[in-house]
């Protein structure tokens, strides 16, 4: 069956440091990998998009890399800070446009 | 801009009765989908509307489930009748342009409903 997995329920980190979030899928062959931020109470909010013949895509602090041999993406936001702490979701699009979720990584940045 | 926008933000209902939510998508997205998150685990497609027309609903749990979205601008969700499993939390998104290639989805807040 198709699986989406993000490395952990939880991560904590102390600020400066760099997080890396993974994602790991089976059974798909994505058009796009995206990741959202959602903070509680809130609807996901899109963060970067990257494409199956991509590698890596950067914005601000944020990298993310996509490799569709290790069916693997990491998340990366440098220069951590307290108001980075949020859940982070890793989502696939296979060309449908539905997009398929992973359960997500909480990430809590410490002062 | 307004970003998309649901209510009621929380709905408690009885097993057994409607409910109705409601989505407003941002002003001129002609894609519309609406996503729902069950206790425990991850937020799961329901179905996908371009303009007036459903594309994709190959999500939808069952038949009680009915989502309309007349002329194309909102659109509703009704439950009828309520199960228990029902409870959740239920996400609109919308997103501009062509339906073949990729575009960035914006969600709404979400509606919790809770089934008792």
């Amino acid at each position: 069956s198709q699986k989406i997995e993000q490395n952990s329920e939880a991560l904590n980190i102390q600020e400066g440091k760099t997080a890396t979030l993974t994602c790991n899928y089976t059974n798909y062959s994505p058009a796009y990998l995206q990741w959202y931020r959602q903070d509680p109470g809130r609807g996901p909010v899109f963060l970067l998009l990257i494409r199956e013949n991509e590698k890596e895509k950067r914005k601000e602090r944020l990298k993310v890399t996509f490799d569709t041999t290790l069916k693997q993406s990491l998340f990366h936001i440098t220069a951590s800070q307290p108001a980075d702490s949020a859940t982070y979701l890793c989502a696939l699009d296979t060309g449908r446009r539905a997009l398929t979720f992973g359960s997500g990584t909480r990430l809590q940045v410490q002062p | 801009e307004a970003g998309v926008t649901q209510f009621p933000s929380h709905s408690v209902i009885e097993k057994g009765q409607t409910v109705t939510l409601r989505c407003d998508p941002i002003s001129g997205h002609d894609n519309l989908y609406w996503y729902r998150r069950v206790m425990g685990k991850e937020i799961k497609f329901l179905l996908h509307f371009v303009k007036e027309s459903k594309q994709d609903e190959s999500g939808m749990p069952n038949n009680r489930f009915l989502a309309e979205r007349t002329g194309g601008t909102y659109s509703t969700l009704k439950v009828q009748p309520a199960e228990l499993e029902d409870s959740g939390v239920y996400f609109c998104a919308s997103s501009q342009g062509d339906y073949r290639r990729q575009d960035t989805q914006y969600f709404g807040p979400g509606t919790r409903l809770t089934v008792l």
